[in-house]
């Protein structure tokens, strides 16, 4: 079965304390890795996307990085601002159709 | 350029009653995503269309429908409102999903309350 899963469920980090989130997936045919932010209330918004294994992607403090059964999102000196729920998506084939699959996400916290 | 449109913003009802919900998409997207947000849970699939037509759909009942419109924009009904329906309703869209890779994009999400 396609399954994407998240981990830590939730981190708190002190600013400036770098780590790196984690997104295993199981998923047939994988076309597509997608990273989004979610803050409170608000609509997913697109991070990153990454095709194929040993791809590489960066923007500001974040950087993502992806394997043939994971991605990871590093933080690298994070800033309150970076408080989000980050959440990670595959897009596979199932029966001839594309399909995205979410995961739960990671809910992050930068304390000052 | 603007981007995934939704509205109304907030929408409180009534169990029982109906309720719609509409999307415009990013232009030159045809592909339109629906997804339900029940507060602290993930994103479940509920519908996908492109070309105005359904192309998949998610584990929920009939009272969930929607239709895509030739403008490629799409709304989204709800039928006999129960009060598990509260969420917060996200539409997303893409250069067509029938191909592989595409980066799907989110709207701001309509928060749907049934009382």
């Amino acid at each position: 079965e396609d399954q994407v899963t998240q981990s830590p469920e939730a981190l708190r980090l002190q600013e400036g304390e770098s780590s790196s989130l984690n997104c295993s997936y199981t998923v047939s045919g994988l076309r597509g890795l997608f990273w989004y932010r979610q803050d409170p209330g608000k609509g997913p918004e697109f991070l990153f996307t990454l095709y194929s294994a040993g791809e590489e992607k960066e923007k500001e403090r974040l950087k993502a990085t992806l394997t043939k059964k994971e991605s990871f999102l590093h933080i690298t000196a994070p800033k309150p601002e970076d408080s989000a729920t980050y959440l990670c998506a595959v897009q596979g084939t199932t029966s001839g159709t594309y399909k995205y699959i979410f995961g739960t996400g990671t809910r992050l916290k930068v304390l000052a | 350029e603007a981007g995934v449109t939704q509205s109304p913003t907030h929408l409180i009802k009534t169990r029982g009653q109906q309720a719609t919900l509409r999307c415009s998409p990013i232009s030159g997207h045809t592909s339109v995503y629906w997804y339900q947000q029940a507060l602290g849970l993930g994103l479940q699939f509920l519908l996908w269309y492109d070309e105005g037509e359904e192309r998949n759909r998610g584990n929920f009942p009939p009272r969930f429908s929607g239709r895509q419109f030739p403008n490629y924009s799409s709304e989204l009904n709800v039928n006999a409102l129960e009060l598990e329906d509260s969420a917060l309703y996200l539409c997303a869209s893409s250069v067509t999903g029938e191909e592989s890779g595409n980066t799907i994009y989110f709207g701001e999400g309509s928060w749907l309350t049934v009382v």
